[in-house]
């Protein structure tokens, strides 16, 4: 079994840049594919990244994922933020030796 | 349009039972890993059941037991039976599609609410 953990929240300057990481706190990250959901509040998740860092049709470019294996976390990062973009974001990986999904914690994105 | 439905969500008492379906509209549920996923009320979400395109069921230790998926060609739908309730479970539950390129979830319903108090 593994853990994802995210920082409870974060706040950024509309425009600015905002990341988000998730850490994992056994196993290789780069092991199992991570995704990205955003949830805003009265809606459902939506799928923001896949495969680590892979945008679904639709998803705009200011929003990019990648891995970093040396701190074995995810980040997602949020270009040009806009007050649209506030919401919870959840990490997501398959754990293949207990065939269980696993979700991080979730962030809460403000736009100050 | 490809869409997932929720319904049946209300209000039970600790210790009874409920069940929850998923009405797929757009493609065929079968030929895809179907999950429910849950948001506890002022908690994040967290993953607790699975049929996947075999038939084969995965289950979250907390609901191991206690809940049960199936799925229903005929109306292409999948349902999650609840049984021995706690207030631990009340929540959001989405019903999820999962993707057939990786191991998430690329269509969500808008979800059903579940109330277990006395």
């Amino acid at each position: 079994n593994f853990m994802l953990t995210q920082p409870h929240s974060v706040s950024e300057s509309a425009g600015k840049t905002v990341t988000i990481y998730c850490t994992r706190d056994s196993g290789n990250i780069a092991s199992d594919y991570v995704q990205w959901y955003q949830h805003r509040p009265g809606s459902s998740p939506m799928n923001v990244i896949y495969e680590d860092n892979q945008r679904p049709s639709g998803v705009p470019a200011r929003f990019s994922g990648s891995i970093d294996s040396s701190s074995n976390s995810a980040s997602l990062s949020i270009s040009g933020l806009k007050t649209e973009d506030e919401a919870d974001y959840y990490c997501q990986s398959f754990d293949s030796s207990t065939h269980s999904w696993v979700f991080g914690g979730g962030t809460k994105v403000t736009v100050l | 349009e490809v869409q997932l439905v929720e319904s049946g969500g209300g209000l039970v008492q600790p210790g009874g039972s409920l069940r929850l379906s998923c009405a797929a509209s757009g493609f065929a549920f079968n030929n895809y890993d179907m999950h429910w996923v849950r948001q506890p009320a002022g908690k994040g979400l967290e993953w607790i059941s699975t049929i996947d395109s075999a038939a084969d069921t995965y289950y979250a230790d907390s609901v191991k037991g206690r809940f049960s998926v199936s799925g229903e060609d005929a109306k292409n739908s999948l349902n999650l039976q609840m049984n021995s309730l706690r207030a631990g479970d009340t929540g959001i539950y989405y019903c999820a599609r999962g993707s057939n390129l990786n191991d998430g979830f690329d269509i969500w319903g808008q979800g059903t609410m579940v109330t277990v108090s006395p």
